[in-house]
């Protein structure tokens, strides 16, 4: 099945400053990555996601990059500010055992600090 | 309309009690999953649901785990005999379908369930 690594743990940046988040999967069939923001004892919300036949997608402050042949995708916060402290996780979908459907596996999640 | 519920919001249960959870998805999602997410941890993918149907229940950790849905709406998560490394919170989630990987998948806030 999929495996995601998600990388840094953590992360804490002064205000105004990027930050970026690095997934890599296992599975080249994966063909879907969401990106999703947890906020401290909310629930998971997709901020952006990209498919497999893109290699870049933006909006507003975040961005997020797809290298299909290295089997990576990262997400990038340029201009960050506090309320985007948070956990964030990638995610990608697997189409193992001939499934077609959205079965997302999730990363470890990194947990960002904007400090002000 | 309404997003997706969950109830009870928080259970606190002894070591080898049963334990019920429930999930309310979006009106007309027909895919709904359940995922376990354990303190400080990525969201660990326990079954998914096309309508009535479980067509893929690997996730589930035990024999303990069950889930049903019927009305192609309203789905428990059942844990019998519970123990404390079934504390976690289980989210439950939903999308309009199960053929499309691209579907976004719109998360409850979750069960905190706490197994003394």
């Amino acid at each position: 099945g999929e495996n995601v690594e998600q990388h840094p743990s953590t992360l804490s940046v002064q205000e105004g400053d990027s930050a970026v988040i690095k997934c890599t999967y296992s599975d080249s069939a994966s063909n879907y990555f969401p990106w999703y923001k947890q906020e401290l004892g909310k629930r998971p919300q997709l901020i952006i996601d990209i498919r497999s036949n893109v290699g870049e997608k933006k909006d507003q402050r975040i961005a997020v990059t797809l290298n299909k042949t290295a089997k990576h995708f990262s997400l990038h916060i340029t201009e960050t500010q506090p309320e985007d402290s948070a956990v964030y996780f990638c995610a990608a979908t697997s189409n193992a055992g001939g499934t077609s459907y959205g079965k997302l596996t999730f990363g470890q999640g990194t947990i960002l600090t904007v400090h002000p | 309309g309404a997003g997706v519920s969950q109830s009870p919001s928080n259970k606190v249960t002894e070591k080898g009690k049963d334990v019920e959870l429930r999930c309310d998805p979006i009106s007309g999602h027909t895919a709904l999953y359940w995922y376990r997410q354990r303190l400080g941890q990525g969201l660990e993918f326990l079954i998914y649901f096309q309508g009535n149907s479980a067509p893929d229940k690997s996730g589930l950790p035990s024999d303990r785990f069950s889930a049903e849905r019927t009305g192609e709406s309203v789905s428990t998560l059942t844990i019998q005999r519970t123990q404390q490394e079934d504390s976690a919170v289980y989210l439950c989630a939903s999308t309009f379908g199960g053929i499309s990987s691209y579907n976004e998948q719109f998360f409850g806030p979750g069960t905190r369930l706490t197994v003394l």
